[in-house]
């Protein structure tokens, strides 16, 4: 079971570079990282996904390093707009529903 | 697209009495989830489906929680009787069956019990 592992909570201002890294020691070959994003009365928002080394798309970008037990989701210069909490979820076997964990998320609050 | 529905958006209602919340998943989508949310809990998976079929319910509280798929388009989530610890927001959420497709949530029903 790919348990992971991410801070509560974490403060920036807006313009600023946030990094937020999620632990998962337990991680399996075939899993994939996958971030989404809740906003306030929201259900959550998927915002990348990645498997190994770097990935970028419109919204963020993620790295994993060559031992895939961390990953960190990237925010470049973020906005009120990106206050929101931030899960990490990895793998989603649909074998088993204890495989499918969303923990407690991150909580990222942007200031003016 | 139009992207997964769930109703009613919210619903206020008295110990004890039946609660049916309703979920319309994507088309074509092949995976139907129940989640429940609450600032104690976080995030819980309730029960999922695949291709209408329930594969697991394992996290479903308790007998009083129910939850059907009749048909590929349609789901609902039971609580009967409902007590004032079921209040939360109930999410649902489909996804395509390859395990590393993301999931793709509804807005939620916020569920006061009274």
């Amino acid at each position: 079971l790919a348990k992971t592992t991410q801070p509560i909570s974490m403060d920036s201002y807006e313009g600023q570079e946030v990094n937020i890294t999620c632990s998962h020691n337990n991680i399996a070959t075939n899993d994939y990282i996958t971030w989404y994003q809740q906003f306030p009365s929201q259900g959550p928002r998927f915002i990348i996904q990645g498997y190994k080394t770097k990935v970028t798309n419109e919204v963020a970008s993620l790295f994993i390093p060559a031992d895939r037990k961390s990953s960190t989701l990237s925010l470049p210069r973020v906005s009120l707009s990106d206050t929101a909490v931030y899960y990490c979820l990895v793998g989603q076997e649909y074998s088993s529903a204890s495989k499918i964990i969303f923990g407690s998320g991150t909580r990222l609050s942007i200031r003016p | 697209d139009a992207g997964v529905i769930q109703s009613p958006r919210h619903e206020v209602t008295e110990m004890g009495q039946e609660v049916t919340l309703r979920c319309k998943p994507i088309s074509g989508h092949d995976y139907l989830f129940w989640y429940r949310q609450t600032m104690m809990r976080g995030l819980e998976l309730l029960i999922y489906f695949n291709n209408n079929v329930p594969i697991d319910d394992s996290g479903m509280p308790e007998d009083r929680f129910s939850a059907k798929m009749p048909n590929a388009s349609f789901s609902t989530l039971k609580i009967q009787p409902s007590e004032p610890r079921d209040s939360a927001v109930y999410f649902c959420a489909s996804s395509l069956a390859d395990r590393n497709q993301p999931q793709h949530f509804g807005d939620g029903t916020r569920l006061s019990i009274l």
